[in-house]
């Protein structure tokens, strides 16, 4: 397997604009997570997915963020509108039983928004 | 809800010589402890994890020691090279964060030549 897979690698949009992340998570793998890190805030949880359904999107930081998983090897991160605050790095880890084993991360994607 | 603490912030330390950074938990039933190693520029990577059925783990010059009692665990690493340079995490999971996993803030770990 190729690990995680994330894509585009670097993205830099203007402040208004929709962004759209994606992610293809290793195959088997039941539990998908998307983080956000940042310098200030480190790596913070915005919401994971068990058997492509979303569990938890309480780290969500708003409704300008959404995050779908239509079947077992795709997943999207969506922000509308984006903003200048949404910059950082969002990666993608996918794991076998959710906390209890490796999490394997994708290269992540560094988000500018100007 | 499990609050993961991480110390120190950043830790710098000779070639050659031994790096230690801890970590204290509050939920006692957390039962996995993972050390993830982050280079500048890449993924975050797991290099060695601990269950709380074990007390210490060890891998070549990487070792892990968990204190229930005290709730806390360490990374050790000896006889750092330069390749040790990266952010250190240190996380936990339990059934009452539902197996999330819960992440210390990061140890920038510099090591001078």
């Amino acid at each position: 397997d190729a690990g995680v897979i994330q894509s585009p690698r670097h993205e830099v949009t203007e402040m208004g604009q929709e962004v759209t992340l994606r992610c293809k998570p290793i195959s088997g793998h039941d539990y998908l997570f998307w983080y956000r890190q940042t310098m200030m805030r480190g790596l913070e949880l915005l919401i994971y997915f068990n058997n492509n359904v979303p569990i938890d999107d309480s780290g969500m930081p708003e409704d300008r963020f959404s995050a779908k998983m239509p079947n077992a090897s795709f997943s999207t991160l969506k922000i509308q509108p984006s903003e200048p605050r949404d910059s950082a790095v969002y990666f993608c880890a996918s794991t076998q039983d959710r906390g209890r084993t490796e999490a394997f991360f994708g290269q992540g994607t560094r988000l500018t928004v100007v | 809800g499990e609050n993961v603490e991480q110390h120190p912030s950043t830790l710098s330390v000779q070639e050659g010589d031994s790096a230690v950074i801890k970590c204290t938990y509050s939920d006692s039933a957390s039962n996995y402890f993972p050390w993830y190693k982050q280079e500048l520029g890449k993924r975050p990577q797991l290099i060695i994890d601990i269950r709380s059925n074990v007390g210490e783990k060890k891998d070549q010059r990487i070792a892990v020691t968990l204190n229930k009692t005290a709730k806390h665990f360490s990374l050790h690493i000896t006889e750092t090279q330069p390749e040790d340079s990266a952010v250190y995490f240190c996380a936990a999971t339990s059934i009452d964060s539902n197996y999330q996993l819960i992440w210390g803030a990061g140890t920038k770990l510099i090591i001078k030549p």
